[in-house]
């Protein structure tokens, strides 16, 4: 049982390229999320999905695209990649039932230079 | 939808001392109620959570309390241990619309002074 898997760990980026970060759990959770942390804060929500053919946006959804075609994974785009998107990114999945936790990814460390 | 208010943003102790953090959350429906440990550069891992028929719940060092009538509920560390310094986050379960969406509170960086 792997729980959540995102790849890469680590990445740099020059200004204006693109990239994806794939994130993909084996627990049959209908939540997934991406979140990003910025050195010494909280978890921000980019986006989130409630299921396979859902997504909606979150606290912080400008410069990032999601798609979620199946259970399994829900991979987050970074379009024209800009500075301000230098941050760690986590992904995590939870149940749909009341209780029960969240899994974390191990997370992305992305350089934008 | 949710919102969990976490205070405070910062907190230091003295090894040995208690240290508490608290929470609120906005909707009653809301029935799971976690807290997530981060330590520098790894992932937020589950230490410890209470459900709502439930008011207290300990684990070691490790106790949480929920209020469900004022809405709030309560981490709190005894004997505190210089490991014990780390970013923890609560969060609260969504019910209705938001069935089983998770809400972070913004954190608190705990450090336990030698």
């Amino acid at each position: 049982n792997a729980g959540v898997t995102q790849t890469p760990k680590f990445r740099i980026l020059k200004i204006g390229q693109s990239m994806t970060l794939q994130c993909a759990q084996d627990m049959n959770h209908n939540y997934m999320y991406w979140y990003r942390q910025d050195p010494g804060m909280g978890l921000k929500l980019i986006y989130y999905s409630v299921g396979a053919g859902i997504t909606d946006k979150g606290e912080v959804p400008n410069g990032y695209n999601v798609s979620r075609s199946t259970t399994e994974d829900f991979p987050l785009r970074l379009e024209l990649a800009a500075p301000s998107q230098t941050s760690v990114y986590f992904c995590a999945s939870t149940g749909q039932s009341t209780v029960g936790e969240a899994f974390f990814g191990q997370g992305t460390r992305l350089t934008v230079v | 939808g949710e919102n969990v208010e976490q205070h405070p943003s910062t907190l230091s102790v003295q090894e040995g001392d208690s240290a508490v953090i608290k929470c609120t959350y906005s909707d009653s429906a809301s029935n799971y109620f976690p807290w997530y440990k981060q330590e520098l550069g790894k992932r937020p891992q589950l230490i410890i959570d209470i459900r709502s028929n439930v008011g207290e719940k300990k684990d070691q060092r490790i106790a949480v309390t929920l209020n469900k009538t004022a809405k709030h509920f309560s981490l709190h560390i005894t004997e505190t241990q210089p490991e014990d310094s780390a970013v923890y986050f609560c969060a609260a379960k969504g019910r209705g619309s938001t069935l089983g969406r998770l809400y972070f509170g913004r954190g608190t960086q705990l450090t336990v002074w030698p």
